[in-house]
């Protein structure tokens, strides 16, 4: 079975453009989470849906950032416009269960350089 | 909001010593998950713990969750060079009760 999907796998762009990351959850998973990663703060929790509804958005770093899910199948976070600051690996990850305290299984990420 | 503190936050072992990396919580957690990263991978889903004082074994590793279910021990016997990575764990908190990951605990194993 095809695990969490990410695209793209790297994404290297200047400031003030706009970046959008892909993630294709496990099909029949019910919960999709975005995840930042960084040496110094660690894997923090961006935002989350359950069935495709955004529950809890409060550590989405600004108005710069914004989350999606469509359908059960897609999501997308943007950063717009980006800033060398928002250089970190993001993950998406999702669970069979609904809610943020179950079983996570992640993506392979996607490394974004912002210069 | 609520922390999950994890120590050590690096262990440097040879092949064949044991390791143990510790997850405490100042309030009552209702699970506690471990999740491992290799180096350059993302994290994967080892075990959730749920009941007080629980115990569980996958192979070598052994995890442990405390009587008040305010910490939690990851154990190790044996290590092998496979071992390597960064060992999390996650339990409830932050100003929304979601889940929290500690910040790590990075294995070396010496061959």
């Amino acid at each position: 079975d095809a695990g969490v999907i990410q695209s793209p796998r790297h994404e290297v762009t200047e400031m003030g453009q706009e970046v959008t990351l892909r993630c294709k959850p496990i099909s029949g998973h019910n919960s999709l989470f975005w995840y930042r990663q960084t040496m110094m703060r660690g894997l923090e929790l961006l935002i989350y849906f359950n069935n495709n509804v955004p529950i809890d958005d409060s550590g989405m770093p600004e108005d710069r950032f914004s989350a999606k899910m469509p359908n059960a199948s897609f999501s997308t976070l943007k950063i717009q416009p980006s800033e060398p600051r928002d250089s970190a690996v993001y993950f998406c990850a999702s669970s069979p269960f609904v809610g943020p305290l179950n079983e996570q299984y992640f993506g392979p990420g996607t490394r974004l350089t912002v210069t | 909001g609520q922390q999950v503190m994890q120590i050590p936050q690096y262990q440097h072992v040879q092949e064949g010593e044991d390791f143990t990396t510790y997850c405490n919580s100042s309030t009552t957690l209702s699970n506690i998950q471990w999740y491992k990263q290799r180096p350059g991978g993302h994290p994967v889903f080892l075990i959730q713990l749920v009941k007080s004082g629980e115990v569980k074994k996958q192979k070598r590793l052994t995890f442990q969750f405390g009587e008040a279910k305010k910490n939690s021990s990851l154990h190790i016997t044996a290590t092998q060079t496979t071992d390597v990575g960064t060992y999390f764990c996650a339990g409830e908190g932050g100003s929304q009760g979601n889940l929290i990951f500690g910040k790590g605990t990075k294995l070396s194993v010496k061959p």
